[in-house]
């Protein structure tokens, strides 16, 4: 069964202190790594997908990686405006799509 | 564009009775699938439609179930409630051409709480 899981739970950062997400994971014959944001009341939003390993995707302040085990989302320079949950996906082979439970970022100001 | 929306946003039921939420895809978007979100479990696929046929299911019991139409919209219902269905239930579409794609468009949710 594919499985992801995202670390840490919470992060708290200060405006401007760059940090990363983990999302590791478990997937029979991985289609497709994917990022979400979800603001609270909200549903997520759609940020990268990643497709194999060494590849990078960015946005913004935002930098997403992929290794066969794990993905990472690089957040530099963090805006108070970043706070939300970031959540990660995975797409194997059972062609369902298998969400992480999320990491809330707060960024303080 | 208008994005993907649900209806209704929110509701209260008891148990034992049952609920449809519906759901309107992006103008263009065929597929259309739904999720149940809540605190512990986080999001939990349970269906996914395209051009009205159902390409995959999640696991959960016979008491839910879906339905799409031929203009996308899509319909899900829950019988015989429980309390352990109160969550957040999304929808969401995809431009891709084929089904089960990570690339989602997700609605706002219909919050259901039963009591």
């Amino acid at each position: 069964e594919d499985q992801v899981t995202q670390s840490p739970e919470a992060l708290r950062l200060q405006e401007g202190e760059s940090s990363s997400l983990n999302c590791s994971y478990t997937v029979s014959g991985l289609r497709g790594l994917f990022w979400y944001r979800q603001d609270p009341g909200k549903g997520p939003e759609f940020l990268f997908t990643l497709y194999s390993a060494g590849e990078e995707k960015e946005k913004e302040r935002l930098k997403a990686t992929l290794t066969k085990k794990e993905s990472f989302l690089h957040i530099t320079a963090p805006k108070p405006e970043d706070s939300a949950t970031y959540l990660c996906a995975v797409l194997g082979g059972f062609q369902k799509l298998v969400f992480g439970t999320g990491t809330r970022l707060l960024v303080s100001p | 564009k208008a994005g993907v929306t649900q209806t209704p946003r929110y509701l209260i039921k008891t148990r034992g009775q049952q609920v449809t939420l519906s759901c309107s895809p992006i103008s263009g978007h065929r597929s259309v699938s739904w999720y149940q979100q809540t605190p512990g479990q986080g999001l939990q696929f349970l269906f996914e439609y395209f051009s009205e046929t159902q390409r995959n299911k999640g696991n959960f019991p016979g008491r839910f179930s879906g339905r799409q139409f031929s203009n996308s919209r899509s319909e899900m219902n829950v019988s015989t409630l429980e309390l352990g269905d109160s969550a957040l239930y999304l929808c969401a579409s995809s431009s891709l051409a084929g089904p089960n794609t990570g690339e989602l468009f997700f609605g706002e949710g219909s919050r259901l709480t039963v009591l």
